[in-house]
């Protein structure tokens, strides 16, 4: 079955601490993955897709096909971090895409 | 830069009545999506659209919901007669090259 699987619903760090924000997948293919952050009262808007390989806001993903995994990583955790993060791998059947969002973690960085 | 627009922002409706939410894709984008989130729970895919048809729905799309492009900007969701368990965020998405753009989302609280 196709999953995606955010085992943290909400992760606490300290300002300064690194984070890892884990995603782990199963499906069949090679999908295109991405991370998906929604601040505040803001909409969802993209972080950052693991082909495009750029640090965006000091966050890096790797995609470990062996492990099926796409975390998401920050050497030193900022206040303005704190915002729901969705990973989600964009599936392709048929010609058509959509994508399958895990649950999300919280993420609260703490002063 | 252009975003995706949905009205409106905040819908109550009684159960058993139809709503129609609305939504304003960015101009140049071909595939179209609609997602709701019940709350506290993740995004939830509903249906996809290329080519003025549905590519792909979702189990959760049944016959009370319909999509519709009436003319060359909106993009509707309408729930032909509304179930308590309907009350969610409601969120468009426009795509381009991959990457989805979402709208700032429709509360629909039905009574």
């Amino acid at each position: 079955a196709q999953r995606v699987t955010q085992p943290e619903k909400l992760l606490s760090v300290f300002k300064g601490a690194p984070v890892e924000l884990k995603c782990n997948y199963s499906y069949s293919g090679s999908p295109e993955l991405f991370w998906y952050v929604q601040y505040s009262r803001q909409r969802l808007q993209l972080l950052l897709r693991h082909i495009s390989r750029e640090s965006i806001k000091g966050f890096t993903a790797d995609l470990n096909k062996g492990e099926t995994s796409f975390h998401l990583k920050k050497p030193f955790a900022q206040e303005e971090d704190s915002a729901m993060y969705y990973c989600a791998p964009l599936l392709c059947h048929s010609g058509t895409y959509k994508y399958i969002f895990g649950t999300g973690t919280r993420l609260k960085v703490l002063a | 830069e252009p975003e995706v627009t949905q009205t409106p922002s905040h819908q109550v409706t009684q159960m058993g009545q139809e709503v129609i939410l609305r939504c304003v894709p960015i101009s140049n984008h071909l595939y179209f999506y609609w997602y709701r989130q019940i709350l506290g729970q993740k995004v939830e895919f509903l249906v996809s659209f290329y080519n003025n048809e549905i590519s792909e729905k979702s189990e959760i799309f049944d016959d009370q919901f319909s999509v519709e492009r009436p003319d060359g900007s909106n993009f509707t969701l309408k729930i032909r007669s509304t179930k308590l368990e309907d009350s969610a965020m409601y969120f468009c998405a426009s795509m381009i090259l991959n990457e989805q753009f979402f709208g700032p989302g429709t509360r629909l609280t039905v009574l």
